[in-house]
């Protein structure tokens, strides 16, 4: 099947920092990425889709200045968190479709922010 | 957007009973996807059955999809301590994105 490979799979920083998470599709092209934030014990909230060569589209609520979203190439998605506070630590899970959509989506293996 | 709910939230059987975890959902669809998370890790797409279809399988695993109720069963058969994790539903229609309810929890005991 299609692998997605999501860089780190943990990161600690400091508040006030900025941190990117990378999501990769290896062996196919992602025309649109998804990227998802969970909290323990919860479910996967999608926070925005991310297509290439266009701006993501954020979900109601979520704030686009906060969270940058770069699709510049068919094979990477970026995630950074901007000036992280503490309440933005959790578990950040990227997910893409691949060309040929079949329906199915293919997901990293998440990654773990924690914000000191 | 679609979302499933999955019931029920939490689930303990022991190795080698079946599982059986349900699904429902409020809108049209073209298609609902079963999708695994182990503590910790991503989600695993486990099996898709179309609009147009009322029942699939996939190694142990068995879905049922009734669309006149709006509702999709997952049954896991010859349960494994392995199939400890989380499942959850994913009805999708016209758009690409899915979102996801609050899953059911399996737990498979030795």
């Amino acid at each position: 099947g299609a692998v997605v490979s999501q860089h780190p799979s943990w990161v600690i920083c400091k508040s006030g920092t900025s941190v990117k998470i990378e999501c990769r599709s290896l062996d196919f092209q992602a025309t649109t990425m998804f990227w998802y934030r969970q909290f323990p014990k919860q479910s996967l909230m999608l926070m925005a889709t991310s297509n290439e060569g266009s701006k993501a589209t954020y979900e109601q609520g979520v704030e686009k200045d906060k969270f940058l979203i770069n699709h510049a190439s068919l094979t990477l998605s970026t995630l950074t968190v901007t000036s992280a506070h503490p309440e933005d630590s959790s578990f950040y899970i990227c997910s893409a479709k691949a060309g040929g959509y079949t329906g199915e989506l293919f997901f990293g293996e998440g990654s773990r922010l924690t914000v000191l | 957007s679609q979302q499933g709910e999955e019931d029920p939230q939490a689930l303990s059987i022991q190795e080698g009973e079946n599982a059986t975890m349900n699904c429902s959902y409020k809108t049209s669809i073209n298609n609902l996807q079963w999708y695994r998370q182990n503590s910790g890790r991503g989600l695993v797409h486990l099996i898709l059955i179309r609009s147009n279809e009322r029942e699939k399988h996939s190694g142990r695993l068995r879905v049922t999809l009734d669309t006149s109720k709006k509702s999709s069963s997952l049954l896991i058969t010859a349960s494994r301590a392995a199939d400890t994790a989380s499942y959850f539903c994913a009805p999708s229609g016209t758009a690409s994105k899915l979102t996801f309810g609050t899953g059911t929890r399996l737990q498979v005991t030795l």
